[in-house]
């Protein structure tokens, strides 16, 4: 499983777009790119999924360069509500199986100030 | 409501005893996954069920045991509790192009 760097913490205020970035030198061929959302005592929720240049749905953006080995989270005019831990996770999602056990790492806890 | 149910939502027992988690995945999800969630370990996975199979193990003790039933629910067997194991569970489902997971609302555990 590709290994993942993302910042432990972030910081910013409402309105403003927070993008944050994982990085992911290994990743392999078949890897998909998923962010999720954490909230305290929550289960995580996903957000977004990627395998290559830009997707947009209607609460992100993932960036993907050419070479895959990073990927952007863009959060538009955040709120305090956005306030949460983000996981960055790559692996593989074979037809037929799901994906196989992604472990989540520490995340980056993103604070949202008024 | 995410459509991945767990139950019990919080359990309190003692050292040594064993519990049992629940978790019904969402319609039509056929993977099943356990994840461990305490305060300095973060979000851990310990074991994926496919259709009923064992799929993939990762940091799941040997005290602990899980399983998926024909009508694809699971339950993770937490045994001779340690206070250590105080955490939430968290089980989380997919379906099988891709989405990511979906996760309950996890049940917490607390050993004393």
């Amino acid at each position: 499983l590709a290994k993942t760097t993302q910042p432990i913490s972030m910081d910013s205020y409402e309105g403003q777009e927070v993008n944050i970035t994982c990085s992911h030198n290994n990743i392999a061929t078949n890897d998909y790119i998923t962010w999720y959302q954490q909230f305290p005592s929550q289960g995580p929720r996903f957000i977004i999924q990627g395998y290559k240049t830009k997707v947009t749905n209607e609460v992100a953006s993932l960036f993907i360069p050419a070479d895959r080995k990073s990927s952007t989270l863009s959060l538009p005019r955040v709120s305090l509500s956005d306030t949460a831990v983000y996981y960055c996770l790559v692996g593989d999602i074979p037809p037929g199986g799901g994906a196989d056990g992604l472990t989540f790492g520490k995340g980056t806890h993103l604070i949202i100030q008024p | 409501d995410s459509g991945v149910t767990q139950t019990p939502k919080h359990l309190i027992t003692a050292t040594g005893q064993r519990v049992t988690l629940r978790c019904s995945p969402r319609s039509g999800d056929l993977s099943v996954y356990w994840y461990q969630q305490s305060l300095d370990q973060g979000l851990q996975f310990l074991i994926q069920y496919y259709n009923g199979e064992e799929r993939a193990k990762g940091n799941i003790l040997e005290r602990f045991s899980a399983q998926q039933f024909p009508d694809l629910h699971s339950e993770l067997n937490l045994s001779s509790l340690e206070l250590g194991d105080s955490a939430l569970y968290f089980c989380a489902s997919s379906g099988e192009w891709g989405g990511g997971y979906t996760f309950g609302s996890g049940t917490r555990l607390t050993v004393v």
